[in-house]
């Protein structure tokens, strides 16, 4: 079956430090994936989206990496700061079901002032 | 634009009781999806559909469950009886075109609680 881990442990930093988050599926290829941010008692925010055939996205301080070999995708926040602490979503999908989104549990980021 | 709308924010009922979610898309969004997010499972995708046809239904977990969307601008989510493990919130989510490429805009979600 289709399997999306992301480490379930919360990930806790120092402001300024560079935050990475992981993104690792099995059995499943994806055409895209997307990044989603959630605070709590709020919906997810769309981040970013990468294709497959893309390597490397960047916006403002957020750069995802996809890379369908080792079936995994990097999300990092530079120079991080205490309000980018929240959960933060990776979903895939494939291009002959689109619109269909599996997501990913989350990883929670704590930023330390 | 005031974003996707939820209602009620938070539900509290008996269970056996019927409950009815409902959401307003963001205007001009032809695709609106339902979804599940709970502790053990995650985020599911309950339903989806497109020009307020629905297309994939196969998140649905049991025919307790019902949805419709009667026009572009509001759609239900009913759950009839309610169960305990129903109990979870439910995020509607818009977007525009079909397809998944483009960013859903999810809503505030509905917090229900099934006694």
């Amino acid at each position: 079956s289709q399997k999306i881990e992301q480490n379930s442990e919360a990930l806790n930093i120092q402001e300024g430090k560079t935050a990475t988050l992981t993104c690792n599926y099995t059995n499943y290829s994806p055409a895209y994936l997307q990044w989603y941010r959630q605070d709590p008692g709020r919906g997810p925010v769309f981040l970013l989206l990468i294709r497959e055939n893309e390597k490397e996205k960047r916006k403002e301080r957020l750069k995802v990496t996809f890379d369908t070999t080792l079936k995994q995708s990097l999300f990092h926040i530079t120079a991080s700061q205490p309000a980018d602490s929240a959960t933060y979503l990776c979903a895939l999908g494939r291009m002959d079901s689109s619109y269909k989104l599996i997501f990913g549990s989350g990883t929670r980021l704590l930023v330390r002032p | 634009d005031a974003g996707v709308i939820q209602s009620p924010r938070h539900e509290v009922t008996e269970m056996g009781q019927e409950v009815t979610l409902r959401c307003k898309p963001i205007s001009g969004h032809n695709s609106l999806f339902w979804y599940r997010q709970t502790m053990m499972r995650g985020l599911e995708l309950l339903i989806y559909f497109n020009n307020n046809v629905p297309i994939d239904d196969s998140g649905m977990p049991e025919d307790r469950f019902s949805a419709k969307m009667p026009n572009a601008s509001f759609s239900t989510l009913k759950i009839q009886p309610s169960e305990p493990r129903d109990s979870a919130v439910y995020f509607c989510a818009s977007k525009v075109g079909t397809g998944g490429l483009g960013e859903q805009y999810f809503g505030p979600g509905t917090r229900l609680t099934v006694t």
